[in-house]
This record gives C-alpha cells, structure tokens and sequence, in this order.
C-alpha cells in the first residue's frame, strides 16, 4: 500500500499568519493518464470531513482563496495564506492513484 | 442540494451483523460511483471500499480489512448505497461514512456510529 506521511501533525497558528502543510506519498502519484490523484480534506470538530483541493491544486466551490496546494509526484503541500478561526480541524492528504486509496494521519491545525 | 444520509449505525456484538444505508438525494445516483469510510475513535480516516456505477460496471473494491466481510450494494431506483457488515470486531468500531464518487468525493454524509461491544 501507498504509505502518506504528513508534516506536522500538529499546528499551532496565530489568526491572520500563514500555515503549511506538507504531505509525501511512498510511490509516485502521477496516474498512467496523466493525473495526479492527490486530495485535501478538512475535518472541522464534529463535522463530516470537506473536500478542499482535488488532484494536487483544483480548489472546490466554495472553498476560499486562502488555500492552495501544490507539489508533484511524491511531495505535495497545502497552504492557508492567512489563518482565519473556523480553520481549525484536522486536515487530511489522500492518494487516488493506487488502490487501496490511502490517507495520511492528518494534522491538526489549532490557534495559538 | 445534494445530500448524503446514513442510517443503520447501533450497537453490536461481536461476529454479529449490521447493514448500513447511505440514501442520496439532490442528484442522479445511477451516474456516481458511492464510497464508504470509516474513522475510529479519535484516529484518521480509513477508506473500506467503493461500488462503481452501472455505466462502469457496478464493480466493487474493498479494503483489505474488511473483505471477504463486508458488502457494498446499490440499489439505483431507490438512490440508497449499502454497506452489509458481517462476522464484526471490537476494531470495526466507527463512525462509517459515505461519500459521492470514487476519486471525487466532493459530498460526504454526517456518518452513522457503530459500536462493536459485548
């Protein structure tokens, strides 16, 4: 299996100062078509995990500007510009190109 | 407005059997792949498996943990995934979640909690 390691796992921020994320898969994640199948998730306390960032850096509807991923192959980071409260959660990477589709530990974001 | 509800979560004993259903609305199920999670308690997520839909054949993967175990269905007139659980373990407790899709996993339910215990 695909083994996805974060970094940190734990985050403590100040409200309006910038946090990264840094995710790295075992194998490569580039799919024979082309893609790169590398999602970001957030799980807010008590709340269902939310699809942020779809292959790599295609943020969804409704997801605010402040984040962005990026990264390729084996090495992938997501950003939040500017911390804001209601982005406290546990933000989680996971593989789509080989299964079985795995996640990383996640990392917990919190305000200092 | 797309919505995911699960339903069927309880408490169990171990060995026995629980099906969970996931019943979406607000958009045309026949067309998505369905996916289940699941998360312990207080630990990450674990992907247990996914059913195609029947444009792609309907077909099923399921993690290693819990094939041969578990059995995902779909009934597409209803709009309503399944997840049978069988033979289930203490480990097996979690909150079980389904999501729309198989990469995509853009909509995901609130989840259903099921507690393996004697």
């Amino acid at each position: 299996d695909v083994v996805m390691t974060q970094s940190p796992l734990s985050l403590p921020v100040t409200l309006g100062q910038p946090a990264s994320i840094s995710c790295r898969s075992s194998q490569s994640l580039v799919y024979s078509d082309g893609n790169t199948y590398l999602n970001w998730f957030q799980q807010r306390p008590g709340h269902s995990p939310r699809r942020l960032i779809y292959k790599v850096s295609n943020r969804d509807s409704g997801v605010p500007d402040r984040f962005s991923g990026s990264g390729s192959g084996t090495d992938f980071t997501l950003k939040i510009s500017r911390v804001e409260a209601e982005d406290v959660g546990v933000y989680y990477c996971m593989q789509g190109t080989h299964w079985p589709f795995t996640f990383g530990p996640g990392t917990k974001v919190d305000i200092k | 407005e797309v919505q995911l509800v699960e339903s069927g979560g309880g408490l169990v004993q171990p060995g026995r059997s629980l099906r969970l259903s996931c019943t979406a609305s607000g958009f045309t199920f026949g067309d998505y792949a369905m996916s289940w999670f699941r998360q312990a308690p207080g630990k990450g997520l674990e992907w247990v498996g996914f059913i195609r839909s029947k444009a792609y054949g309907g077909t099923i993967e399921y993690a290693a943990s819990v094939k041969g175990r578990f059995t995902i269905s779909r009934d597409d007139s209803k709009s309503i995934a399944y997840l049978q659980m069988n033979s289930l373990k203490i480990e097996d407790t979690a909150v079980y979640y389904c999501a729309r899709g198989r990469l995509n996993l853009d909509y995901w339910g609130q989840g259903t909690l099921v507690t393996v215990s004697s």
